[in-house]
């Protein structure tokens, strides 16, 4: 049981060029998420998809797009790279959207804009 | 935005020692999870707290959730060097029935052998 796998692990693009990063679960999760990690900020979140087919803005979301492509599969794009948005970025999955069931992450694709 | 503050930030402990962290919120929380982040990986749940005043252990982990329902604690006894890591505090917060989680900024441990 792979849980939740992030592809790449690592990347670094010029600004301005486009990347998109994959997160899929394989434990049939209704909700899943894409936060930040900035070194002393925590966790923030971007995006989430409470259900296939749905998406919601967060409360960073500026600068990015999701794709929720099937109920294994959400995506984040960045459209044109800014060195701002360097950061490791996380993909958490949950049960279900209506209780208090905690989330489970990935690993973590870690990306450097220059 | 809502924020959790958890304290302290980082703390340096020598091995065999007990430690403690706590969060605290502006906010009630009807659940409090902690989580632990080992170097270069994702956060992984330790304990989840559905009650006020529970009282859940995970080894040598104990938390509790606060009586106020706005804070929580995270105990480590008996402290060994694979404790290091950060550690993140999370509450739901509901929007429209979907739930989203806050986490703090995390407390940064780091054990000396």
């Amino acid at each position: 049981n792979a849980g939740v796998t992030q592809t790449p692990k690592f990347q670094v693009l010029k600004t301005g060029q486009s990347m998109t990063l994959q997160c899929a679960q394989d434990m049939n999760h209704n909700s899943m998420y894409w936060y930040r990690q900035d070194p002393g900020m925590g966790l923030r979140l971007i995006y989430y998809s409470a259900s296939e087919g749905t998406t919601d803005k967060g409360e960073v979301p500026n600068g990015y797009n999701v794709s929720r492509l099937n109920k294994r599969e959400f995506s984040l794009r960045l459209e044109s790279a800014a060195p701002s948005q360097t950061s490791v970025y996380f993909c958490a999955s949950r049960e279900d959207r209506v209780s208090n069931q905690p989330q489970h992450f990935g690993d973590g694709t870690r990306l450097s804009i220059l | 935005g809502q924020q959790l503050n958890q304290s302290p930030q980082s703390m340096f402990i020598q091995e065999g020692e007990d430690v403690s962290m706590n969060c605290t919120s502006s906010s009630i929380f009807n659940t409090w999870l902690w989580y632990k982040q080992d170097p270069g990986e994702g956060p992984v749940l330790l304990i989840a707290l559905y009650k006020a005043g529970e009282l859940t252990s995970n080894g040598r982990l104990t938390a509790q959730f606060g009586i106020t329902r706005k804070d929580s604690f995270l105990n480590i006894s008996a402290s060994i060097p694979s404790d290091v890591g950060i550690y993140f505090c999370a509450g739901p917060r509901t929007t429209s029935g979907t739930y989203k989680y806050i986490f703090g900024t995390g407390t940064r441990l780091k054990v000396l052998a």
